[in-house]
C-alpha cells in the first residue's frame, strides 16, 4: 500500500501558528483530508478538498498543498486544538482504498 | 441529523468471535460506501477496508484478510464486522465511517463512536 507520512508530534505557543504536513507520493493526484482525534473521542473531519471545511470547524483551520505535500494550518492556535491529528487520502496501489498518515500529537503551550 | 451508532464493548477470549455493529441513520444508508477504521492502544488509524452498501461487495486492506469480514443488513441500515479467531493483538477500539466523495475529493465525513473490542483469556 501507498504511504503517508507525518511528523510524530508538533508544539505550538497559545495563539500562534502552527502547520501540521502530510507527505506522499499519492497527494501529487489526490488530496488529503484531515481528521482530529481528542483522548478517548472518535475522529472528527477537520479539513477536506482543497481547502474546505465541514459546518462547525473553526476558520482558524486552513488547508494547503503543493506537490507531495498536503499541509494543515492553524492560525492563532486555541487550547482546544490540542489532540492528534491525521491525514488520509487514497490509497494508489492494490485495492485503491484509503490509507492513513502515522499521525501528528499537537500540543499547545 | 447524520448518525453512526456502534455496538458496546466486548470482552472476548482468544480464539473467540465477535461482531461489531453500526447503525446508520439520519440519510440514504444505500447511497454511501461504509467504511471500517482500527485504533489500537496507543496507536494511530488503521483502515481495514470498506463494503459498497449497494451490492454488498467489501474490499479488505492488507491484513484485514482471511479473520476479518464485513457485512450488511440494509432493512435496519447497518453494517457489521465480524472477526473470527480473535487474537491479543486484535486488541482495539473499532470505528465505522461513511464514506462521501464530493467536488473531486473524498473523506470519511462521519463516524461512529468506536467499539472497544478486548481480547483477553
Amino acid at each position: 500500500s501507498s504511504e503517508l507520512t507525518q511528523d510524530p508530534a508538533v508544539s505550538v505557543a497559545l495563539g500562534q501558528t502552527v502547520i501540521i504536513t502530510c507527505q506522499g507520493d499519492s497527494l501529487r493526484t489526490y488530496y488529503a483530508s484531515w481528521y482530529q482525534q481528542k483522548p478517548g473521542q472518535a475522529p472528527v473531519l477537520v479539513l477536506y478538498g482543497r481547502n474546505n471545511r465541514p459546518s462547525g470547524i473553526p476558520d482558524r483551520f486552513s488547508g494547503s498543498s503543493s506537490g507531495n505535500t498536503a499541509s494543515l494550518t492553524i492560525t492563532g492556535a486555541q487550547a482546544e486544538d490540542e489532540g492528534d491529528y491525521y491525514c488520509d487520502s487514497r490509497d494508489t496501489s492494490g485495492n485503491h482504498g484509503r490509507v492513513f498518515g502515522g499521525g501528528t500529537k499537537l500540543t499547545v503551550l | 441529523q447524520v448518525q453512526l451508532e456502534q455496538s458496546g464493548s466486548e470482552l472476548k477470549k482468544p480464539g473467540a468471535s465477535v461482531k461489531v455493529s453500526c447503525k446508520a441513520s439520519g440519510f440514504t444508508f444505500r447511497n454511501y460506501v461504509m467504511n471500517w477504521v482500527r485504533q489500537a492502544p496507543g496507536q494511530g488509524l488503521e483502515w481495514m477496508g470498506w463494503i459498497n452498501t449497494n451490492t454488498g461487495n467489501p474490499t479488505y486492506a492488507q491484513g484485514f484478510t482471511g479473520r476479518f469480514g464485513f457485512s450488511l443488513d440494509t432493512s435496519v441500515s447497518t453494517a457489521y464486522l465480524q472477526i473470527s479467531s480473535l487474537k491479543a493483538e486484535d486488541t482495539a477500539v473499532y470505528y465505522c465511517a461513511r464514506f462521501h466523495c464530493s467536488g473531486g475529493s473524498c473523506y470519511l465525513d462521519y463516524w461512529g463512536q468506536g467499539t472497544r473490542v478486548t481480547v483477553s483469556s
